[in-house]
């Protein structure tokens, strides 16, 4: 099973500042296996960006994905009140298809 | 719109079977790929296991010894069944599908069951 592990947990920013998520595999998973959701407390995730780079229905280009092998990364160009939430990696390269444990985007 | 909806007991015995439906509106279900994820209170999500129109499944490994998912086309919802449950099988559990059966772009709003005597 691929292990996720995200960091940092939690992050503390402010509105208009750009941020970089980093999820890591514990094995190689193709560059176009890897997938980000958000989270908002009460709701179910949102798939932002899916086979590493493309931006799922309704995304707008501020969400950005990257990285290969084992090194992953979600950048938000711009923060805006909406996108403090918990965001997750998650690989689709083998089954099982399995999450990392979290990064919490809180305002600062 | 396709819209998801679980439905089910938001409380389950110790050893007993956990059944939950999702139910599919606002689109076919004669396509796409159908999944189950859980979330235990303050945890990451889980993927449980995922299902095609045609009923070919995947099973998370670590539940395939209790679980069953299944579709039923004619009345357009999938169902999950978890057998033998424990205090560990408590969670939010969310319906999800998508045109892939690795990823989830529709989302159910989840429900919540508790597995306790």
């Amino acid at each position: 099973e691929v292990v996720l592990t995200q960091s940092p947990a939690t992050l503390s920013l402010s509105p208009g500042e750009r941020v970089t998520l980093s999820c890591r595999t514990s094995q190689s998973v193709s560059s176009s296996s890897l997938a980000w959701y958000h989270q908002k407390p009460g709701q179910a995730p949102r798939l932002l960006i899916y086979n590493g780079a493309s931006r799922a229905a309704g995304i707008p280009d501020k969400f950005s994905g990257s990285g290969s092998g084992t090194d992953f990364t979600l950048t938000i160009s711009r923060l805006e009140p909406e996108d403090f939430a918990v965001y997750y990696c998650q690989q689709h390269h083998s089954s099982p298809y399995t999450f990392g444990q979290g990064t919490k985007l809180e305002i600062q | 719109q396709l819209q998801l909806q679980e439905s089910g007991p938001g409380l389950v015995k110790p050893s007993e079977t956990l059944s939950l439906t999702c139910t599919v509106s606002g689109g076919s279900i004669n396509s796409r790929y159908w999944s189950w994820i859980r979330q235990p209170p303050g945890k990451e999500l889980e993927w449980i296991g995922s299902i095609s129109y045609t009923g070919a499944t995947n099973y998370n490994p670590s539940l395939k010894s209790r679980l069953t998912i299944s579709v039923d086309t004619s009345k357009t919802h999938f169902s999950l069944m978890l057998t033998s449950v424990t205090a560990a099988d408590t969670a939010v559990y969310y319906c999800a599908t998508d045109s892939s059966p690795t990823r989830w772009f529709i989302w159910g709003q989840g429900t919540m069951v508790t597995v306790s005597s």
